[in-house]
């Protein structure tokens, strides 16, 4: 079983509203939860790095939140743009160094 | 993409062939990483590399191998025993391989089989 998990596999939205993306994680001990944004035959590119300590972070119109109780996280786009048409991986690091556990991603359009 | 470079784009192998993939980065950063990218599946650790001269293997290391002669570059070889290679390659770096550093990555490789 992926040790971070996210949901939905993929979304379709038009431009303009809002979305939320989620992940749930089980990597232990926990270090820090990272999104980035990977565009199609493109290297992913980061967005977000939350710390246990933290439990909100944005990033433009990208806001990520962080429960490290329920260890989950969440991904709000606001406003969507064409441009936001890419995947979306949830990135963990377990404690003591930058060894990272990657989500599969959320597949997301955004169309006229 | 920062300024991590990776070449070729597109790499296609034969049967029983090596070859190489190319990564260079001059963001000065220590550590560099290799993944590998399948559909459906998260990305996977192949090998990383803390310092010049030193290096480890990932979780799925098998089939590849990496060396390290020089901070800005770490080339992986995808040998004959790594029976199925085709996938998108990712290398990427990051200052330190401490904790809370960003790993920056590369545009990738898509490896072919002919």
């Amino acid at each position: 079983k992926n040790q971070v998990e996210q949901s939905p596999q993929s979304l379709i939205i038009l431009e303009g509203k809002n979305c939320t993306l989620q992940c749930n994680y089980t990597v232990s001990p926990f270090s820090n939860l990272r999104w980035y944004k990977q565009d199609t035959g493109r290297g992913p590119v980061s967005l977000t790095i939350m710390t246990f300590s933290e439990n909100t972070k944005s990033n433009g119109r990208y806001t990520a939140t962080l429960d490290a109780d329920t260890k989950q996280s969440s991904l709000h786009i606001t406003a969507s743009q064409l441009s936001d048409s890419a995947s979306y991986i949830c990135v963990v690091s377990k404690g003591g160094g930058n060894k990272l556990t990657f989500g599969t991603g959320t597949q997301l359009k955004v169309e006229l | 993409d920062g300024g991590i470079t990776q070449s070729p784009k597109y790499l296609f192998r034969k049967e029983g062939q090596n070859v190489t993939l190319s990564c260079e980065q001059n963001l000065n950063h220590d550590a560099m990483y290799w993944y590998r990218q399948d559909p459906g599946q998260g990305l996977r650790l192949i090998y990383y590399s803390q310092i010049v001269n030193d290096f480890q293997k990932g979780d799925i290391a098998e089939g590849y191998s990496v060396s390290r002669e020089k901070k800005e570059s770490f080339p992986l070889t995808v040998t004959s025993a790594q029976k199925n290679p085709t996938a998108f390659y990712l290398c990427a770096s990051s200052i330190s391989a401490q904790g809370l550093e960003t790993q920056y990555f590369g545009p990738g490789t898509r490896l072919l089989v002919l």
